[in-house]
């Protein structure tokens, strides 16, 4: 079966601009999770989604947000890009909530802020 | 406050060698446990979890981890290296459910000696 896909898989912007990342998760997947990696923080935890809520969210302030569709695929925005928003941007899916379920990622959207 | 640490930046080994890539948390309460992969063709990938039980996990592509309370410590084992497993290596901390608002130690990178 198809894995994890995110789109776009480059985007370059301009600070103040907004981005809108796009992820779909493995069929039958209803939970989706963001991170974001940077070489200075390292991998952290954005958000998770699941059945179109938001059930958690990391330190990131406002400017980061998200949602999710009932087909269970899943956006983040950021608004009023900074320069420090250059990352990579991984999204996760898992089949339900539970521990035992395994976690597969995409490969990921990375971002230029110029 | 909740941490990981993975005291080795880098660690070079020869092909065939064993492997052991330390790590430690700070977490209140009982921790979830994960070691993830990351390489260049095969993105961030979910080597092995631990939640309860059996102290030892074993994970995929050989990798086991040992979860020694006394110690706060997670190591990820490997008793024969592949040049394969040429990557950065994260050890994660978590709480209850799937992964969320889990924490990233800073990744040990992995150089395999042919």
């Amino acid at each position: 079966k198809a894995g994890v896909t995110q789109t776009p898989r480059y985007l370059i912007k301009t600070r103040g601009q907004q981005v809108t990342l796009s992820c779909s998760p493995i069929s039958g997947h209803r939970s989706v999770s963001w991170y974001q990696q940077t070489p200075g923080q390292g991998l952290q935890f954005l958000f998770e989604y699941f059945s179109e809520t938001q059930r958690n969210k990391g330190n990131f302030p406002g400017r980061f947000s998200g949602r999710q569709f009932s087909n269970s695929r899943s956006e983040m925005n950021v608004s009023t890009l900074e320069l420090g928003d250059s990352a990579l941007y991984l999204c996760a899916s898992t089949r339900d909530r539970a521990y035992q379920e395994t976690q597969y990622f995409g490969p990921g959207t990375r971002l230029l802020v110029l | 406050a909740q941490s990981v640490t993975q005291p080795d930046i880098h660690i070079t080994v020869s092909e065939g060698a064993s492997l052991e890539l330390r790590c430690n948390y700070s977490y209140g309460a009982t921790p979830y446990l994960f070691w993830y992969v990351q390489s260049p063709g095969q993105g961030l990938q979910l080597l092995l979890k631990y939640f309860s039980g059996d102290t030892l996990v074993q994970g995929i592509k050989g990798f086991e981890a040992e979860f020694k309370r006394s110690q706060s410590s997670f190591n990820l084992r490997k008793p024969s290296v592949h040049w394969s497993d040429a990557a950065e290596y994260f050890c994660a901390v978590g709480a209850k459910t799937s992964y969320d608002k889990v924490i990233f130690g800073p990744g040990t990178s992995l150089s395999v000696i042919p």
